[in-house]
């Protein structure tokens, strides 16, 4: 059972415009999102992060928007830059639980 | 502040063998979290540790164990090395443990290949 879903595998960008990747869950005893991005024979990066108790988190480029009644969260990166490139993973947890729940990523790609 | 560090950083082992991997927290963090990473199936939890207590548990079967030292120092270890345990190992590390509301940290990997 897939608690957390990214639903595009991939997304092509071009280079200044808004990138926006996609993300839902089931359980909804989550309540903490996380955002990871991955290159390629790396961890995953800590990017951004949301608490349940609010609906937005801004941190420079990178917006993220969790709409809890619909189960879904939302990465902005605004303007998209080649460097953006890489696999986005979105992941939950709850409290008490330092296991995170992934999401199967999804991979940005910023055209020039 | 130096990082998670993971060793090694490739392995290729042959079905049947055992395998242990390493993963040193950032200092100061004592709760570390393993993952398994394969094209399939994404990123799923295996197991974490706090305080060398493993705390939490995914679903993997009891091949994968682990441990965690009193210098927070973790290794996880898979015997009977199957084709399918072909994957990138990831170790996390945090300050807390139970800490649903703070980032990981992870390392860069330890990429397994089982022939």
């Amino acid at each position: 059972d897939q608690q957390v879903k990214q639903n595009s595998p991939s997304l092509s960008v071009q280079e200044g415009r808004i990138s926006i990747l996609n993300c839902d869950y089931t359980n909804s005893m989550f309540d903490y999102f996380l955002w990871y991005k991955k290159y390629p024979a790396e961890g995953p990066t800590f990017l951004i992060s949301i608490s349940s108790i609010k609906d937005k988190n801004e941190d420079g480029r990178f917006t993220v928007f969790l709409n809890k009644s619909a189960k879904h969260l939302s990465l902005h990166i605004v303007p998209s830059q080649p460097g953006d490139s890489a696999v986005y993973f979105c992941a939950a947890s709850h409290q008490g639980a330092q296991k995170l729940v992934f999401g199967q990523g999804t991979r940005l790609t910023i055209n020039p | 502040k130096a990082g998670v560090t993971q060793t090694p950083r490739y392995l290729i082992k042959t079905r049947g063998q055992q395998v242990t991997l390493s993963c040193s927290p950032i200092s100061g963090h004592r709760s570390v979290s393993w993952y398994q990473q394969t094209p399939g199936q994404g990123l799923q939890f295996l197991f974490e540790y706090f305080s060398e207590t493993q705390r939490n548990k995914g679903n993997f079967p009891g091949r994968f164990s682990g441990r965690q030292f009193s210098n927070s120092r973790s290794e996880m270890n898979v015997s009977t090395l199957e084709l399918g345990d072909s994957a990138l190992y990831l170790c996390a590390s945090s300050p807390y443990a139970g800490a649903g509301d703070t980032e990981a940290f992870f390392g860069q990997g330890t990429r397994l290949t089982v022939v």
